[in-house]
C-alpha cells in the first residue's frame, strides 16, 4: 500500500480567490494523480503530474484553472484558481503501485466556495 | 459519457447474509476493473480487483465476478457485517492510459445487526 497525506483536509473559500492542495506520499513514485469528485458524482481524473515534466490534463481541465506543481518524487501540488460555487468538490490525490493494477488514495481535501 | 455505471444507489443488507453490488460498463477495451469502499470523510480503499481475462477473483469475504459479454461485473461480500457499511465504487482503466479510472458513481452499503 501507500501512504498518501493530503491538506487542508477540508476548507470553505469566497468566490475569486485560490487553494493549493498538498499532496505527500511516503515514498518515490513516478506518477502522481489528481481527481475531483463533484457532489453525486463519480470521481474523474483530472490531471497526471510527473516529475521533471508538465503535468498532462483530461479533456475539460486546463492549467490555467488547476495548475499543479510536482518538484520531486514524493510530493505534488493541485490549486484551484479563480474559484466559484461549481469547484465545490472533494479533490483527491492518488498514486499507483505495480502495475497500476491498483491505485491509492489519499483522504481527500472537502473544498466549499461561497 | 459515464462508461462505468452503478444504477443502484444504495443498499441495505441484514448482518451476515450475502451482499451483492452490481456495475455495468460500456468500454470493451477495459484491462482491469476495481472495487473501492469509501468511508465519510477519507479517500476509496482499495478492495480487490480482477483483470479482464479473468472470470473471478477472490480475496476472503470479498469475490468480484466478470461477465465480458454482458459487460457486468459484481462483487460478492460473504458474510457481510456491519463494519462493510460504506459506499462501494467499481472502475475500470486501460493499461495504454495507467491511472485514468473510470468510476462509478457508487453505491451505499447498509449492513443492519
Amino acid at each position: 500500500s501507500a501512504v498518501i497525506s493530503q491538506k487542508p483536509s477540508r476548507d470553505i473559500c469566497q468566490r475569486g480567490t485560490s487553494l493549493t492542495i498538498q499532496c505527500q506520499v511516503d515514498s518515490q513514485v513516478t506518477m502522481m494523480f489528481w481527481y475531483r469528485q463533484q457532489p453525486g458524482q463519480s470521481l474523474t481524473l483530472i490531471a497526471t503530474a510527473n516529475q521533471g515534466s508538465e503535468a498532462t490534463y483530461e479533456s475539460g481541465f486546463v492549467i490555467d484553472k488547476f495548475p499543479i506543481s510536482r518538484p520531486n518524487l514524493t510530493f505534488s501540488t493541485l490549486t484551484v484558481s479563480n474559484m466559484s460555487p461549481e469547484d465545490s468538490s472533494i479533490y483527491l490525490c492518488s498514486v499507483g503501485r505495480g502495475q497500476f493494477e491498483k491505485l491509492f488514495f489519499g483522504s481527500g481535501t472537502q473544498l466549499s466556495v461561497l | 459519457d459515464q462508461q462505468v455505471k452503478q444504477n443502484s444507489p444504495s443498499l441495505s443488507v441484514q448482518e451476515g447474509r450475502i451482499s451483492i453490488l452490481n456495475c455495468d460498463y460500456t468500454n470493451s477495451m477495459f484491462d482491469y476493473f476495481l472495487w473501492y469502499k469509501k468511508y465519510p470523510a477519507e479517500g476509496p480503499t482499495f478492495l480487490i480487483s480482477i483483470s479482464s481475462i479473468k472470470d473471478k477473483n477472490e480475496d476472503g469475504r470479498f469475490t468480484v465476478f466478470l461477465n465480458k459479454s454482458a459487460k457486468h461485473l459484481s462483487l460478492h461480500i460473504v458474510p457481510s457485517q456491519p463494519g462493510d457499511s460504506a459506499v462501494y465504487f467499481c472502475a475500470a482503466f486501460r493499461l495504454t492510459t495507467l491511472g485514468r479510472l473510470y468510476f462509478g458513481r457508487g453505491t451505499q452499503l447498509t449492513v443492519w445487526p
